[in-house]
């Protein structure tokens, strides 16, 4: 059964800073895994996806990568600003479903 | 074209009771799946629908029951509510039910609470 870990569950850090969000996924058998982002009370936008033959993506500040021999992605984020306040999700994509990880809760003070 | 969205955007019922759920999917996006957000945890996967036909559950009960309709929108239907059904429920639309290919758009979500 696939399972996905997020770590940490929250993270607060000064506004500039670079930041890395990690995800692991016990099973390799994947599609692609993807990262969302959440804000409070809202539904969920998709950030970057990453096919299982992909080594990563990059849109902008963000960089994810994928290594799926060792069940890990990172989610790094550059240069934090306020506005990146927000829970980050990742979702591993397998046989018709998105599995989930808890979440990061992101505070970026000003 | 218009997002995927859904309705009511929150609701209240006491336990016992049955709630029906709307979502109306992205323009020509023939696939929708159903997801249940518990407060502080990530979304559980609970059915996909695909041209009007159950094309996968995760570990739900059989009080979760849905519907597509021709034109792609769908309904979560829930009976005999319990306490634990209190959370945001998800819709997200996509062209690919395999989830091989591109992600899945997702609506704002309907947060139901019970009482």
């Amino acid at each position: 059964k696939q399972e996905v870990t997020q770590i940490p569950a929250a993270l607060s850090v000064p506004e500039g800073e670079n930041l890395v969000l990690n995800c692991s996924f016990t099973d390799s058998a994947i599609y692609n895994l993807q990262w969302f982002r959440q804000d409070p009370g809202k539904g969920l936008t998709s950030l970057l996806l990453i096919q299982s033959s992909q080594r990563e993506q990059t849109s902008g500040r963000l960089n994810a990568s994928l290594d799926k021999s060792s069940g890990r992605s990172t989610l790094y984020i550059a240069a934090s600003q306020p506005g990146d306040s927000a829970t980050y999700l990742c979702a591993v994509g397998s046989n018709y479903q998105l599995i989930w990880g808890a979440g990061t809760k992101l505070i970026i003070k000003p | 074209e218009t997002g995927v969205t859904q309705s009511p955007t929150h609701l209240i019922k006491t336990r016992g009771q049955q709630v029906t759920l709307r979502c109306s999917s992205q323009s020509g996006h023939n696939t929708v799946s159903w997801y249940q957000q518990a407060l502080g945890q990530g979304p559980q996967f609970i059915f996909q629908y695909y041209r009007e036909e159950e094309n996968g559950r995760g570990n739900f009960p059989p009080r979760f029951s849905g519907l597509q309709f021709p034109n792609y929108s769908s309904e979560l239907n829930v009976n005999a509510l319990e306490l634990d059904d209190s959370a945001l429920y998800l819709c997200a639309s996509s062209l690919d039910p395999s989830g091989r290919g591109e992600t899945q758009y997702f609506g704002p979500g309907t947060r139901l609470l019970v009482l």
